[in-house]
């Protein structure tokens, strides 16, 4: 079945600090992916998203590209602030599962200023 | 705009009673509503998927009698959780598609279910 990984946290950085955070993912089909971000006391909200291989998805600083040799679909920003503070979980769709998510298991990011 | 709420943002209940999940999509329809549960620390699992007008789709170990959902219209979906017990304690996220649309949810507040 799809599955996704994501690297452990928490990951804890000072302001400013570029950040990486993996994604790794298995799946039956051909995947779009996807970072959301939650937002404490929020819901999720789509973050980026990339539907094909080489895929490049960007919003608010954040990228990932979708690289199908190496089945991931990394997170990074260059300089993050004390706002991106969040839980980022990655996560995949593919045609057959009629948009069903499929979620790694989030990554709490705290930044310091 | 795509804004989705649920309510009640948290409830407890004693063991043995049963709550009611609202979801609403309250600028868009919704043709298909997703419901997940969250526990602490871990990732979204996905419950059930629920069509307006038809009956939800539960995914593999979920009691489809223990959590009823219901979809009436195009912009409710709820979630009922029948004789609850301590266990059924949790995070429960809804999110909803867009009548059309293939791949983007948009994810509810979420609902903090306590049982005693």
């Amino acid at each position: 079945g799809d599955s996704v990984t994501q690297m452990e946290g928490p990951v804890t950085l000072s302001e400013e600090a570029f950040l990486t955070i993996n994604c790794t993912y298995t799946a039956t089909g051909y995947p779009s992916l996807f970072w959301y971000v939650q937002y404490p006391g929020e819901g999720l909200q789509l973050l980026l998203k990339a539907t094909k291989a080489d895929d490049k998805g960007s919003n608010k600083g954040f990228e990932a590209t979708y690289r199908k040799e190496t089945t991931s679909f990394h997170l990074e920003k260059g300089s993050v602030q004390v706002s991106d503070s969040a839980v980022y979980f990655c996560a995949l769709s593919t045609g057959t599962s009629y948009g069903k998510l499929t979620f790694g298991q989030g990554t709490i990011l705290t930044v310091h200023p | 705009g795509a804004v989705v709420s649920q309510h009640p943002s948290w409830v407890i209940c004693k063991s043995g009673t049963s709550v009611k999940i609202e979801c609403r999509s309250l600028d868009f329809q919704a043709t298909t509503m997703f419901w997940y549960r969250q526990f602490p620390k871990q990732s979204l699992m996905l419950m059930a998927t629920s069509n307006e007008g038809s009956k939800a789709t539960y995914e593999q170990g979920v009691e489809k009698d223990k959590f009823l959902i219901n979809h009436a219209s195009l912009t409710l979906s709820t979630l009922t959780v029948t004789s609850a017990h301590p266990e059924d304690s949790s995070f429960y996220i809804c999110s909803a598609r867009l009548a059309g649309g293939v791949y983007e949810q948009y994810f509810g507040p979420g609902t903090r279910l306590t049982v005693t």
